[in-house]
């Protein structure tokens, strides 16, 4: 099975600030990566697929990169509404597999 | 507009087994896999299977193969999964989720004795 590894686990930043979420896929899986959010006792939230398209509705201030196997997630201007736990998820090969979570806080 | 309709919370005795469901709405039900998730308490999350609705084949992932049965009934439009022998390791929330973009609202099952 392809295992996804994702840090930092737990982050806090400040309004306004930008923060990098990162994913390393253990074999290559292409661009074949999404990224959810998901907020307290909800279903994870699709906002990046296709390692760097943006779901519609998903504002601006998110934007998905690869280098090689790393994915990486970035937020921009941090927002109060960011705050969440982010999961990686690679649907190139099956199982399909996720990332181990990434909980932000906003200070 | 497209809906994964999940039944309600469930808490069930170990060795018990829980069967959940997962009504889909919006869409044609036999043209996309249905999958099930796997979220433990404050944990990430874990592929359980998927079921081919048009001819209800499936696949599990092999640490569920013994653990999960996965149905669907087109006459309903309705995804199922069956939760055997129970342990204190299967309290989590179980999501049924179609394409990756659609997700259900979850389904919390608890197993204490």
């Amino acid at each position: 099975d392809i295992q996804m590894t994702q840090s930092p686990s737990s982050m806090s930043a400040s309004l306004g600030d930008t923060v990098t979420i990162t994913c390393l896929a253990s074999q290559d899986i292409g661009n074949y990566l999404s990224w959810y959010q998901q907020k307290p006792g909800k279903s994870p939230k699709l906002m990046i697929y296709g390692a760097t398209n943006l779901e519609d509705g998903v504002p601006s201030r998110f934007s998905g990169s690869r280098s090689g196997s790393d994915y990486s997630l970035t937020i921009n201007s941090l927002g109060y509404d960011d705050e969440g736990i982010y999961h990686c998820h690679q649907y190139y090969e099956y199982p399909l597999t996720f990332g181990s979570g990434t909980k932000l806080e906003i200070k | 507009e497209v809906q994964l309709q999940q039944s309600g919370p469930e808490l069930q005795r170990p060795g018990a087994s829980v069967k959940l469901s997962c009504k889909a709405s919006g869409y044609t039900f036999t043209e996309y896999y249905m999958y099930w998730v796997k979220q433990r308490p404050k944990q990430g999350l874990e592929l359980i299977g998927r079921i081919d609705p048009e001819d209800c084949s499936t696949d599990y992932v092999e640490k569920f193969k013994n653990k999960a049965t996965l149905t669907a009934d087109t006459s309903s439009n309705t995804a199922y999964m069956q939760l055997s022998s129970l342990t204190s390791e299967d309290t989590a929330t179980y999501f049924c989720v179609r394409s990756w973009e659609y997700w259900g609202q979850g389904v919390m099952v608890t197993v204490s004795s």
